[in-house]
């Protein structure tokens, strides 16, 4: 157990559907990150969010978009996805983000989403 | 941009000695990170290399060459447990923006 959890653990959706990600951490850190991980493909960042403020989005399609309503809660809405989006979508949570210290990024056990 | 190689598979026996490699080219290089991932789980922290040399964690060792822009894993001891995919990850000087490489999974037989 890292400390954040993640649901639902398997997601199947239909083109048309509109899902949600849910991701929460309790260790009291204030950065949190939404990645995606596909089959043969390296782990990729797709968003951080530094005290409830998105500071990173990394040219991800709008079909996908975030909300962190508080630090210790983070959200993917998911709307008209593709089958190409099927992946593992993993949420972490650090320290906070930026500065001159590196601050370790715990990662939830992942969302394996299928795109139908 | 940032490129980053690690071999795909790799197969060891138990007990036996295993080093993963990892070469990478980046600008504002802050720091190597190498994380452990068993399929369907979660990621998790191994290790942090900034300064070149060798840093030792029980039967885990990870080394860092900063001018060669290389690093290697080194699993000792191998066990059966240690079959996972090992992930090697760079870090630019601002900000916590990770960029991993594919990931080398690895194979412990008995």
């Amino acid at each position: 157990e890292t400390g954040v959890t993640q649901t639902p653990r398997h997601l199947v959706m239909g083109m048309t559907n509109k899902k949600s990600l849910k991701c929460e951490q309790h260790l009291g850190h204030n950065a949190m990150y939404w990645y995606k991980q596909s089959a043969k493909k390296p782990l990729e960042l797709m968003f951080v969010y530094n005290f409830k403020e998105q500071t990173e989005n990394n040219s991800v399609p709008s079909r996908f978009s975030p909300e962190c309503p508080n630090s210790s809660h983070l959200f993917l809405h998911l709307h008209t996805l593709q089958p190409e989006d099927s992946a593992l979508y993993l949420c972490a949570s650090s320290q906070d983000w930026g500065g001159s210290v590196y601050n370790e990024q715990f990662f939830g056990p992942g969302t394996r989403l299928t795109v139908l | 941009g940032q490129n980053i190689d690690q071999p795909t598979e790799m197969t060891a026996t138990e007990g036996a000695i295993v080093q993963i490699n990892c070469t990478y080219q980046t600008s504002g290089f802050n720091g190597l990170f190498w994380y452990q991932q068993h399929a369907g789980e979660a990621p998790t922290f191994l290790s942090y290399n900034v300064l070149d040399g060798l840093e030792e964690k029980g039967r885990f060792s990870s080394f860092l060459s900063r001018s060669k822009g290389y690093s290697y894993l080194l699993l000792k001891e191998l066990q059966m447990k240690d079959s996972a995919s090992y992930l090697c990850a760079v870090i630019k000087a601002a900000g916590n923006k990770l960029t991993f490489g594919g990931g080398t999974r690895v194979l412990v037989k008995p």
